[in-house]
């Protein structure tokens, strides 16, 4: 499977500032979906976007998605500590609920 | 939100030996699971999707007399490394969707450590 992009694929940052990951993919989509996987840990589901929306949010999370590009960010707001994470984006095709996984993005929060 | 569960979180075997892994919905009914690999510091990988009551359909590359997967029950599909090889150490994770539903769910994951 074609795997997308991510970038940047590590972050630092100190708390309470805001982080943005980006996520590219290359073929047509039915969602895109945004996962955090902490440390030799399984993966947390946060977000999906349809690939009719542009634009969803939840709590401190806000994602964007552009299909003419082929694109997505994540932005995490007001970042902590525990948001410490690699944090993915998942892409499915039309008629097909098999996920294809960006490289991630290692993200550090420093106290 | 749903749970997805997997035994064993870690198994450390020698070369050459088979090892199983377990993949359970715990509160909802998976007629399809899927199956990942992921290598240190890398993304996941998607070896395999589990088709309850039929044959898994296999990811290009992935060899399917070495990794056997069986998906028995709506709630259950395991995962069989055959003839493990150091090569074969790895995070493995599986998922399944709730019907009807994008959203998937992960399991915690299975280390697999071949000596």
């Amino acid at each position: 499977s074609q795997q997308g992009e991510e970038d940047p694929q590590a972050l630092s940052i100190q708390e309470g500032e805001n982080a943005t990951m980006n996520c590219s993919y290359k073929t047509s989509i039915n969602n895109l979906q945004w996962y955090r996987q902490n440390s030799g840990r399984g993966l947390v589901h946060l977000i999906l976007i349809r690939s009719n929306e542009r634009e969803k949010h939840s709590g401190r999370l806000r994602v964007t998605l552009d299909t003419s590009k082929k694109s997505s960010s994540l932005l995490i707001t007001a970042s902590r500590a525990a948001d410490t994470a690699s944090y993915f984006c998942a892409t499915d095709g039309k008629g097909a609920q098999k996920l294809v996984f960006g490289q991630g993005t290692r993200l550090t929060i420093n106290p | 939100g749903a749970v997805v569960s997997q035994h064993p979180s870690r198994v450390i075997c020698k070369s050459g030996t088979s090892v199983k892994i377990e993949c359970r919905s715990l509160d909802f009914q998976a007629t399809t699971m899927f199956w990942y690999r992921q290598f240190p510091k890398q993304s996941l990988m998607l070896m395999a999707t589990s088709n309850e009551g039929s044959k898994a359909t296999y990811e290009q590359g992935v060899e399917k007399d070495k990794f056997l997967i069986n998906h028995a029950s709506l709630t259950l599909s395991t995962l069989t490394v055959t003839s493990a090889h150091p090569e074969d150490s790895s995070f493995y994770i599986c998922s399944a969707p709730r019907t009807g539903e994008n959203e998937q769910f992960f399991g915690p994951g299975t280390r697999l450590t071949v000596l």
